[in-house]
């Protein structure tokens, strides 16, 4: 079955930096690729997905770039702000299936001020 | 996301008893899902349903099953509680057909003893 793993599994960085979550799936029919943010106390959250078909999508400071060569896909944030600190899931799907979520194991990002 | 609602949100048990996790959702979605969240070990899959009709097992449905008793009501139940089960549980629904975003409830924490 669908293996996916997540690194790193905590980032510090200071305010205005970047940060990259890195993930790898070992399913190659995998086609559906979400990122989860959890904060604290309260479930996770979609924030950004991408579909095999598409190499990158942004949407304002949060990018997701996929290889589906070296199957990986990465979640970049720029300019994070102390409210970006929070859980985030990886996740992979074979959509065309069942849609279920194979998730990551998480990464804690904190983003000092 | 209040359409997604958990009861109860934190709950003590001791080994052996059987107690339920019961998740409600006014969102109208047909498929919904059960899954813990372990510290290093992301979010795991326990059941899945994709309507009333329908249910399937997850990644780790041993010594859990669950009920849905209808559209917007599924649980969760665990026959015999065992110490390894203390976790944090996430009930979540997704629209199905193209759509595969979950949304998730505020979790439920459960600790047994």
């Amino acid at each position: 079955g669908e293996n996916v793993e997540q690194h790193p599994s905590t980032l510090s960085v200071q305010e205005g930096d970047s940060a990259v979550i890195k993930c790898t799936y070992s399913d190659s029919a995998s086609n559906y690729f979400p990122w989860y943010k959890q904060e604290l106390g309260k479930g996770p959250q979609l924030i950004i997905d991408i579909r095999s078909n598409v190499g990158e999508k942004k949407d304002q400071r949060i990018a997701v770039t996929l290889n589906k060569t070296a199957k990986h896909f990465s979640l970049h944030i720029t300019e994070t702000q102390p409210e970006d600190s929070a859980v985030y899931f990886c996740a992979a799907s074979i959509s065309s299936n069942t849609g279920k979520l194979i998730f990551g194991q998480g990464t804690t990002l904190q983003v000092k001020p | 996301d209040a359409d997604v609602t958990q009861t109860p949100r934190n709950r003590i048990t001791k080994t052996g008893k059987r107690i339920m996790l019961e998740c409600s959702q006014t969102k109208g979605h047909d498929r919904m899902y059960w899954y813990r969240q372990d510290p290093g070990l992301g979010l795991r899959l326990i059941y899945y349903s994709f309507d009333v009709k329908d249910i399937n097992k997850g990644e780790i449905s041993d010594g859990y099953s669950v009920s849905r008793q209808a559209q917007a009501k599924f649980s969760l139940s665990l026959e015999s509680a065992i110490p390894n089960q203390t976790a944090l549980y996430f009930c979540a629904t997704s629209e199905g057909g193209g759509s595969y975003e979950q949304y998730f409830g505020p979790g439920t924490r459960l600790t047994v003893t």
